[in-house]
């Protein structure tokens, strides 16, 4: 069963188009929404971050925007770069007992910047 | 200051072997955590850890042991690898605090014949 469901599976974007990854997600007990980028042969690294309260957040070029009545998430690339190229991750995050995050991931899209 | 560490990065069994993948950091994380990735199946966590002598399971934990003795690392046991382990490993590490983002290193590629 798959807690965050995460489209398009790849996309491809022109030099300065944006780029739109959508998520949605059904555990209400989620309370934090982080999206990772990764690079070939290179683990996960945050990008961007939002609580469920917020409905945007915007750093640089990158936007998350939040729906919390519609359980769903995405985010947006402005000014797409050939460097944004890279799979992007979307998750959702609990407190585990004890402390500490329990991330769930959705499946990756893998964006390609093009020229 | 390294960050998180992981060895091997490459290795391949035969079924039945077993293996130790290795995990390490040093920014004093008490939050560790394994996850392996398939494709099209993003990241789904094996194992979690809140501090020394307390393991948790997390979404996929058959076959797999962990155990945390110190702080600083937490290894991953596979016991009998089957070809269905064959995946990309990432460990991660993260405060206990409030802060949400963890620490990826930089994977294992295991292959299971």
């Amino acid at each position: 069963q798959q807690q965050v469901k995460q489209s398009p599976q790849s996309l491809i974007v022109q030099k300065g188009g944006i780029s739109i990854i959508n998520c949605a997600y059904e555990n209400t007990a989620f309370d934090y929404f982080p999206w990772y980028q990764q690079f070939p042969g290179k683990g996960p690294a945050l990008l961007i971050a939002i609580r469920p309260d917020v409905s945007e957040k915007k750093e640089g070029r990158f936007t998350i925007s939040f729906n919390k009545s519609a359980k769903q998430f995405s985010l947006h690339i402005m000014d797409s770069q050939p460097g944004d190229s890279a799979t992007y991750f979307c998750a959702a995050s609990i407190r585990s007992t004890g402390g500490g995050n329990k991330l769930t991931f959705g499946t990756g899209t893998q964006l390609k910047v093009e020229l | 200051n390294a960050g998180v560490t992981q060895t091997p990065k490459f290795q391949v069994l035969k079924t039945g072997q077993s293996m130790t993948l290795q995990c390490a950091q040093d920014m004093n994380h008490e939050y560790m955590s394994w996850y392996r990735q398939d494709p099209g199946m993003g990241l789904r966590l094996i194992h979690y850890s809140v501090g020394a002598g307390i393991t948790d399971q997390g979404e996929v934990p058959n076959g797999y042991n962990v155990s945390r003795s110190t702080t600083e690392d937490f290894p991953l046991r596979l016991l009998s690898a089957a070809p269905s382990q064959t995946s990309v490993y990432f460990c991660a590490s993260s405060p206990l605090s409030e802060s949400y983002e963890q620490y990826f290193g930089p994977g294992t590629r295991l292959t299971v014949t």
